[in-house]
Formats: C-alpha cells, structure tokens, sequence
C-alpha cells in the first residue's frame, strides 16, 4: 500500500468549472498535509496546506481535510486555463516526512 | 515566500564522470535539506535529508556511495552523482525547512536539476 495515494487522471474541466481532487492517506500519525502544483518540467510550488480538520479557503481553492477518513481533497473552483497542472498531494508522516502522492493531472479545457 | 536556488539547472554528461549540484537558501538559512528524484510521469522521491553539520540519511534503497550530500553551512547543501551512469538521469530537487524543523514547517522547493547522462 503506497503512503500517499491519488487518483493520476487526467481530470478533464471545462474552464470556469470546479475540479475536485482526492487523495488518501496511510499513516494516522501523519500531522499536517500540502497541495503542490507543478507544470511539466518545473519543480512543485505549494498552493495550500492544512492542518486541521475541515475546510481550509484561499482564494480559489478550498482544501478539506478528514483525518478519521485518513482523507484530503482540494477544489479549485472557477477553474482557469492556467490552472492545467499536475496536483501533488503531499503528507508529513509521523517521521517528520514529506511524501508525494503520484499526482493528478489536471486539464482545463476552453 | 522564502527563495531556493539550484545549479545547475541543467547538466549533461558523459557516463562514468561525476556531477555536483548546488543547493542554496537565498533569504533562510536552512537547518535541514532534503534531495528528490522524479522520474518522467513519477512523482518526487524522497532520496535522502541532509542536516547541518552532520551525516546525511538516506532513504531505502539510495546508494550513499553513489550519491554523496554534504552540507557544509545552513544555506548550502549538494549532491554529487559520483560514476553517472543513463539511469541517474532524472530530475533532481532539492527543498530546505527554514529554521528548526517541526511538523508544522512548509519546504520550500527549489527550480531542480536535469541531469542526462549519455
């Protein structure tokens, strides 16, 4: 079982849509869990993190977090263009480590 | 946000000679770095975290032979591909906790490094 799961895509949106992205977790112990984007060749840029049960708001995304359903999502809402990346969901486990899912690829399409 | 600069950005070379890349914090400095490796339509592995002054830990399966992480100040880190062979090729990325590490801290990644090795 990976630590970090996610679904690989691609997530296909309409422009001005939103796109919902899951990801699961193994470790209970894990304390706090990011949101990366990156394009193709670059390297990953965090858009959110959370820490806390519920749901974390900034600007277009909204993540959620359910740490008794070992469960992180992140919505992009009004979804741009520009927003055509690939989604890694990140978890710091219970040893102090980052660990990527595989990453969703997202397509937004005009 | 706080700033990690790689170098290079891009590096090829020829199979059997060895390859340093650089890891900085521009505005932080950075008691621990961590090295990635992504392979084409792979997410990001953890290779090893590097600690100030101390000896790196490397993850299962990570040859601390072939890839040599020193750490020499709280703002540089680097790893040298020592004997590059065609399957190092990938894109390394280093990221860097500001100050004292907690569960709470955000890495800062930097721009990475892809390395093709003939």
């Amino acid at each position: 079982q990976k630590e970090v799961e996610q679904n690989s895509g691609p997530l296909s949106v309409p422009e001005g849509a939103i796109a919902s992205l899951n990801c699961t977790y193994s470790d209970r112990g894990s304390q706090s869990f990011f949101w990366y984007r990156q394009y193709s060749g670059k390297s990953p840029e965090l858009i959110m993190f959370i820490y806390s049960n519920g749901d974390k708001e900034d600007g277009r995304f909204t993540a959620q977090l359910n740490k008794a359903s070992q469960y992180v999502s992140l919505l992009i809402r009004d979804s741009q263009p520009s927003d055509s990346a690939t989604y890694l969901c990140a978890v710091r486990n219970s040893w102090g480590k980052l660990q990527f899912g595989a990453g969703t690829q997202v397509v937004v399409t005009p | 946000g706080a700033v990690v600069s790689q170098h290079p950005s891009r590096v090829i070379c020829k199979s059997g000679t060895s390859v340093k890349i650089e890891c900085r914090s521009l505005d932080f400095q950075a008691t621990t770095m961590f090295w990635y490796r992504q392979f084409p339509k792979q997410s990001l592995m953890l290779m090893a975290t590097s600690n100030e002054g101390s000896k790196a830990t490397y993850e299962q399966g990570v040859e601390k032979d072939k890839f040599l992480i020193n750490h020499a100040s709280l703002t540089l880190s680097t790893l040298t591909v020592t004997s590059a062979h065609p399957e190092d090729s990938s894109f390394y990325i280093c990221s860097a906790l500001p100050g004292t590490s907690s569960s709470y801290n955000e890495q800062f990644f930097g721009p990475g490094t892809r390395l093709t090795v003939l």
